[in-house]
């Protein structure tokens, strides 16, 4: 199975800070259509997961656009350009490439 | 707007079966999408358990080796879950998804 490495589990930021998550892929998560399906999603508490980046940068509709992914192949990156109080959660990655799809261990964003 | 709902009981005894089901609102699950399972185990981990196309093929995560089954029902635009044989590490929240639109999870909990 694909390992997704998300890095650093617990972030502290104040409110305006930019902030950046790293995920890091046992194996390449390019397709052989050409697509990379790498995918980041926002569980707040108490809440379901939230998709908010899909295809490594492609913002989904409705997720502010402080919010970027950018990346290829096994090296990947979301940033959050100034924190604000509702983007507190749990924030992971995961791959739609190699079945099974697999998910990052996650990254706790709080408040510091 | 696509909305999904799990259902099914919170309490399941070791060694029988689970059984969740999906329903699925503003949007037909034979248009398009792979529906998926998802389960959330206490603390953060993410475990994609399967998924039945918008065809009807499914797709299981090997390691829920032959326990698991998802099966449809079209005419009520629901999906199901059966993850046989459970012990208490099946304890988790369970979301019915297609990584875009999540349900809001139903906690089960394996115990005698």
């Amino acid at each position: 199975d694909v390992v997704l490495t998300q890095t650093p589990p617990t972030l502290s930021a104040t409110i305006g800070q930019s902030v950046s998550i790293s995920c890091r892929s046992s194996q390449s998560l390019l397709h052989s259509n050409g697509n990379t399906y790498l995918h980041w999603l926002l569980q707040r508490p108490g809440q379901s997961p939230q998709l908010l980046i899909y295809l490594v940068s492609r913002l989904e509709s409705g997720v502010p656009n402080r919010f970027s992914g950018s990346g290829s192949g096994t090296d990947f990156t979301l940033k959050i350009s100034g924190v604000e109080a509702e983007d507190l959660g749990v924030y992971y990655c995961v791959q739609g490439t190699h079945a099974p799809y697999t998910f990052g261990a996650g990254t706790k964003l709080e408040l510091k | 707007e696509i909305q999904l709902q799990e259902s099914g009981p919170g309490l399941v005894k070791p060694s029988q079966s689970l059984s969740l089901t999906c329903s699925v609102t503003g949007y037909t699950i034979t248009s398009g999408y792979d529906w998926s399972w998802i389960r959330k185990f206490p603390g953060n981990k993410m475990e994609w358990m399967g998924y039945i196309s918008y065809s009807g093929s499914t797709n299981y995560n090997p390691s829920l080796k032959s326990r698991i089954s998802i099966t449809r029902d079209t005419s009520k635009n629901q999906f199901f879950l059966q993850l046989n044989s459970v012990t208490t590490e099946d304890t988790a929240t369970y979301y019915c998804a297609n990584f875009g639109y999540w349900g809001q999870g139903v906690m089960v909990t394996v115990s005698s």
